[in-house]
């Protein structure tokens, strides 16, 4: 399954929402979708999965979304924190897949 | 706290062979799978492989299968990457990172991560 996000660059301030999407070329099955945070030199981290259930300690202010072939990330009141580069991942088949990547960065 | 260290990383010639390593520690290590993922310099999170944790489910990309193999220890709570026949393009940061699922077929995505090893490969 290929993994397209969009946009590639997402240029917000602190305290606005961001809208990450991730579209598969085919249905990701049971909604096995996850999201990743990863800063500069530093490993992912996991922020959601099940497609909408969020990781042990991730704030509340991260929300996943969607189903099938279409999936979102929106985070809402942007923190200094949270400007890094988010992936989606799919592991509806045997084979795992990445997104590209949305960069979030300062405007 | 659960932990994964990455070593064994460096430079290699193409065509050589290289054996990574991962040491677990602060969970059950024969209860869960662990996953190795690269991230060539710059670039996007590419899945490379799992060997789950009762042995019975051994998938790779199809960029290193015939190529890498993982192993686990269970004496030493690590699991090891054999890379062989090493390409340019193998040229990336390898992490290893935990699978929180017990049942394989809900598994898939990763909890814990270690902080990586880079692996170079040039002549």
């Amino acid at each position: 399954i290929v993994l397209t996000q969009s946009p590639g660059t997402l240029s917000l301030s602190p305290g606005q929402t961001a809208t990450l999407s991730c579209r598969a070329s085919q249905a990701v099955a049971t909604d096995y979708l996850a999201w990743y945070q990863q800063k500069p030199g530093q490993a992912p981290r996991l922020l959601i999965y099940g497609a909408s259930s969020r990781a042990t300690g991730i704030p509340d202010r991260f929300s996943g979304s969607g189903s099938r072939t279409d999936f979102t990330l929106t985070i809402s009141r942007l923190e200094p924190e949270d400007f890094a580069v988010y992936y989606c991942q799919q592991y509806g088949k045997t084979i795992l897949t990445f997104g590209g990547g949305t960069k979030v960065e300062i405007k | 706290q659960v932990q994964l260290v990455e070593s064994g990383g460096g430079v290699v010639q193409p065509g050589r062979s290289l054996r990574l390593s991962c040491g677990t520690s602060g969970f059950t290590f024969t209860s869960y799978g662990v996953h190795w993922v690269r991230q060539p310099p710059g670039k996007g999170l590419e899945w490379v492989g799992i060997l789950w944790y009762d042995g019975n489910y051994e998938y790779y990309a199809d960029s290193v299968k015939g190529r890498f193999t993982i192993s686990r220890d269970n004496s030493k709570n690590t699991v090891y990457l054999q890379m062989k026949s090493l390409r340019v393009e193998d040229t990336a940061v390898y992490f290893c990172a935990r699978d929180p699922e017990k049942y394989f077929d809900t598994s898939g995505y990763f909890d814990y991560w270690g902080q990586g090893t880079l692996v170079t490969v040039s002549s």
